[in-house]
């Protein structure tokens, strides 16, 4: 029984390049929450979402970030042009959203690396 | 800024006794609560939850309390274990849950041997 996937677990990015953060959801979830830690902090929110559907993004930088979550295939989070302060680690959580109180179960992160 | 926060940063305990991590939120609106273990390297790890309408709850050597009149909620961990050394958050649900979970700034718990 898997629980939520994220690759790569390490990313190494230059200024200005993409960067591509994968998410597979805990088998028979639908609610996929994407997640930003910098060092010695907490979590902080970025983007709900649910397939094909965007719920929440209210956590998401205006520009060079977008989130995905296919009907087939893991999320997607996408940041263009990275900069350094984008370093970071990104969590993703998943639920199963059927009822009012869902637990998040959270992937082991992905490491980014801006240099 | 962040509707939960931590009063300490870090916690040292000896082995054996109990540890009490506190917490403070400001968003009378939230009514669902969780506490999440972040070791080293790792995603955090679910804990305990609350809801609004309970004051405590129990679990395998962990308790956690909520005051609601002064916006304030607790883990105690019994019998603390060197394996509980981590990053402990509270967190609390916008909206009745699995939605947008707001996370405080973490306390870090060393456990003396």
């Amino acid at each position: 029984n898997a629980g939520v996937m994220q690759n790569p677990r390490h990313l190494v990015r230059r200024r200005g390049q993409e960067a591509r953060l994968r998410c597979s959801p805990m088998k028979g979830h639908s609610h996929v929450y994407w997640y930003r830690q910098l060092p010695e902090e907490g979590l902080k929110f970025m983007v709900y979402l649910q397939k094909e559907n965007i719920i929440d993004e209210s956590g998401m930088p205006k520009e060079r970030f977008s989130a995905e979550f296919p009907k087939e295939g893991p999320s997607i989070l996408r940041i263009q042009q990275v900069v350094r302060g984008d370093s970071a680690a990104y969590f993703c959580a998943s639920s199963p959203g059927l009822a009012d109180y869902n637990e998040q179960f959270f992937g082991p992160g992905t490491r980014l690396t801006v240099l | 800024g962040e509707n939960v926060g931590l009063h300490l940063p870090t916690l040292s305990v000896q082995e054996g006794d109990n540890s009490i991590i506190n917490c403070a939120y400001s968003n009378s609106a939230s009514d669902y609560f969780i506490w999440y273990k972040q070791e080293s390297g790792k995603g955090p790890q679910f804990i305990i939850d609350i809801r609004s309408n309970m004051d405590k709850r129990q679990g395998q050597r962990v308790t956690v309390l909520l005051n609601k009149t002064v916006k304030h909620l607790s883990l105690q961990i019994a019998a603390t274990q060197p394996g509980d050394s981590a990053v402990y958050f509270c967190a609390e649900n916008e909206e009745g849950g699995g939605f947008k979970t707001i996370f405080g700034a973490g306390t870090r718990l060393f456990v003396k041997a």
